[in-house]
């Protein structure tokens, strides 16, 4: 079983739609979690820190659920240039050394 | 903005050449990254460094080596290409210790090895 395991998608949204997903951890000494993004051939760039109590930055809402170990990505009114894929990250503490672990992404691709 | 320069976006090597990728930051970061992409599979850490000539290897320093000069270049080496090394490097930095803080990336070599 992968650390950090995402649905590949692709997700195939109307643009205006709501659309969410779960990314799921299997070790729980993880400290941190993040969204990056990824255009197409372009490299990943932080969407939003997910933080425990949860959090929103304008149309995205990010949430941890550490019970279940999973966090989840929420895009409300998606944007055609919402399209690209949506990585996972996890940073794990061990003793006094940290790890980040990635998810593989998830691809979001909105239509018209 | 913090901006992370990889020195070549495409190349294509010859198995057994040697092949350097250069990467350089511009915001004074102490952190510095070697990962590769690869489809279906997350990003995997190849080297780090924290401080000018210090590194340490990530989960899979095997058939790569690195440089730390100067602060702001942190260089890859393949010495012997294999054609199972065909993939995407991105290079990162970032300010934080402990990788609690945001990544900044290159935009990527795209390595074949053939």
């Amino acid at each position: 079983r992968k650390e950090v395991e995402q649905d590949p998608g692709p997700f195939n949204v109307p643009e205006g739609a709501t659309v969410a997903f779960n990314c799921t951890y299997s070790n729980s000494a993880s400290q941190s979690f993040f969204w990056y993004r990824q255009d197409c051939r372009k490299e990943p760039k932080l969407l939003m820190s997910v933080y425990s109590s949860g959090n929103e930055d304008g149309r995205f809402t990010a949430q941890l659920n550490r019970a279940s170990q999973y966090i989840s990505l929420l895009i409300r009114d998606s944007k055609l240039s919402d399209s690209a894929t949506y990585l996972c990250v996890v940073n794990i503490r061990a003793d006094s050394n940290y790890q980040l672990i990635w998810g593989a992404g998830t691809k979001l691709i909105i239509k018209p | 903005d913090v901006k992370v320069t990889q020195s070549s976006r495409y190349l294509v090597k010859r198995t057994g050449e040697k092949v350097f990728l250069e990467c350089v930051q511009d915001m004074d970061h102490e952190n510095m990254f070697w990962y590769r992409q690869d489809p279906g599979l997350g990003l995997r850490l190849i080297y780090f460094s924290y401080d000018v000539k210090m590194k340490e290897k990530g989960d899979i320093p095997e058939g790569y080596s690195v440089s730390r000069e100067k602060k702001e270049r942190f260089s890859l080496i393949l010495e012997s290409a294999s054609t199972n090394q065909t993939s995407m490097y991105l290079c990162a930095s970032s300010i934080s210790w402990g990788f609690t803080g945001e990544l900044f990336f290159g935009e990527g070599s795209r390595l074949t090895v053939l």
